[in-house]
């Protein structure tokens, strides 16, 4: 089945640490996308990519740092520098195929730092 | 700059009932996307529902459909006979022209009572 994959579900990581969320997709879809949520609030982007080797900042991209070497791989990689890192991260992806351009989600990563 | 309010941070409402979660929007961009997506307490998001501000109808999908009042700036989402398992956070969203870039509101939490 097609979708979008992210691992793991839970994560630990010491203060200090760098850590790097898996996200994958077998949708085809160019675009992909990096996004954090805090406790009761919405969804803030740190990162999208429309194509292969091109990704853009977003709002809040500051200690975080992505790549995007395979159009199916958007890891994203949370650093020292990242002052609160604790966090749900979701990752999405979207085609512009469909006109509308709904983005589909990966069932997230909960980040703890401790 | 976009920008999302979804006004009421918590929703009741008694199974089979209908029930309206209101969406209001900035934007100067003629051409845009409304979106209506579905968070469980599993954290991931689901698409529920889609309106273009070029369609002349308003959008449904199944017994989701969304009350779209381009002048003034509102797509609210109407679910009918409310369900358990509708119980879950509600988050709108826009994206202007082209733009792959989403931006989400803050999000409402329904819960539908027994």
């Amino acid at each position: 089945d097609g979708g979008i994959t992210q691992s793991p579900k839970y994560l630990f990581r010491k203060e200090g640490q760098n850590v790097t969320l898996s996200c994958e997709q077998n949708l085809n879809h160019d675009a992909m996308y990096w996004y954090r949520q805090d406790p009761g609030q919405g969804l803030r982007l740190i990162y999208y990519s429309q194509i292969v080797n091109d990704f853009q900042k977003g709002d809040i991209a500051e200690g975080y740092s992505v790549s995007r070497e395979k159009k199916e791989s958007f890891p994203l990689t949370v650093t020292s520098a990242q002052k609160n890192p604790t966090a749900f991260y979701l990752c999405a992806s979207s085609s512009d195929r469909s006109g509308s351009y709904e983005q589909y989600f990966g069932p997230g990563t909960r980040l703890t730092v401790t | 700059a976009q920008k999302i309010t979804q006004t009421q941070p918590g929703m009741f409402v008694q199974e089979k009932e209908a029930v309206t979660l209101d969406c209001t929007y900035d934007t100067s961009d003629p051409s845009y996307g409304l979106f209506w997506y579905k968070q469980p307490s599993s954290g991931e998001m689901i698409f529920l529902i889609y309106q273009g501000s070029y369609d002349q109808q308003n959008a449904t999908e199944g017994r989701y459909s969304l009350n779209f009042q381009k002048a003034r700036k509102s797509a609210n989402l109407v679910i009918s006979a409310s369900q358990l398992g509708d119980s879950a956070m509600y988050f709108c969203a826009m994206r202007e022209g082209g733009s792959n870039d989403m931006r989400f509101g803050a999000g409402t939490r329904l819960t539908v009572k027994p």
